[in-house]
């Protein structure tokens, strides 16, 4: 079936240290690829995503890059802010063999200090 | 706009117990779809509505777990004869139509069985 791998946590950096949390894949079809932020106390949101290879999901100045090559979605952030605190979610989503479930990955805490 | 709403937030019952989680998918949503996320995990699907009918049921644990969506809108998690391991955030999420893989999360319902 359809799994998902992400980086161990919980990680913590400095603020404008440079963010990569890995995030691997396995799927029976071609699926989408998505990040999804959990915020303290809020529920979650999505933060970008990929739907297909080589697509780049981008925003509030993260990215991930959909490589099939590698079954790959790393997410990456050149500068963190203590803003950006927060538990991030890899997930699939193979639509083309009629499954619209999310399948997620364990999560990564991320915390940054000023 | 109005989000993705769920009641009650919290909810604490005895082994044993009946409970009904509800949620109140975005306006116009066709598709909604129920997660439960163990502490330290990501969320794991549960089911997955297209309108009225239940289009994958395939994560629900057993048969004391149901669900429905009577008019396509609201729907309700039932839960029979709760066990301690039911104990888990409920998360309901809804998206425009299946397919778009956008899933919009609800704040989820904590659900505690003592």
């Amino acid at each position: 079936g359809d799994s998902v791998t992400q980086m161990e946590g919980p990680v913590t950096l400095s603020e404008e240290a440079f963010l990569t949390i890995n995030c691997t894949y396995t799927a029976t079809g071609y699926p989408s690829l998505f990040w999804y932020v959990q915020y303290p106390g809020e529920g979650l949101q999505l933060l970008l995503k990929a739907t297909k290879a080589d697509d780049k999901g981008s925003n509030k100045g993260f990215e991930a890059t959909y490589r099939k090559e590698t079954t790959s979605f790393h997410l990456e952030k050149g500068s963190v802010q203590v803003s950006d605190s927060a538990v991030y979610f890899c997930a699939l989503s193979d639509i083309n063999f009629g499954n619209e479930k999310l399948t997620f990955g364990t999560g990564t805490r991320l915390t940054i200090i000023p | 706009g109005a989000g993705v709403s769920q009641t009650p937030s919290n909810k604490v019952t005895e082994k044993g117990k009946y409970v009904e989680l509800r949620c109140d998918p975005i306006s116009g949503h066709t598709a909604l779809y129920w997660y439960r996320q163990s502490l330290g995990q990501g969320p794991e699907f549960l089911i997955y509505f297209q309108g009225t009918g239940a289009a994958d049921d395939s994560g629900l644990p057993n048969d004391r777990f149901f669900a429905v969506r009577p008019e396509g809108s609201v729907s309700t998690l039932k839960i029979q004869r709760t066990e301690r391991g039911d104990s888990a955030m409920y998360l309901c999420a809804s998206s425009l139509n299946a397919g778009v893989g956008e899933q919009y999360f609800g704040p989820g319902t904590r659900l505690t069985v003592t």
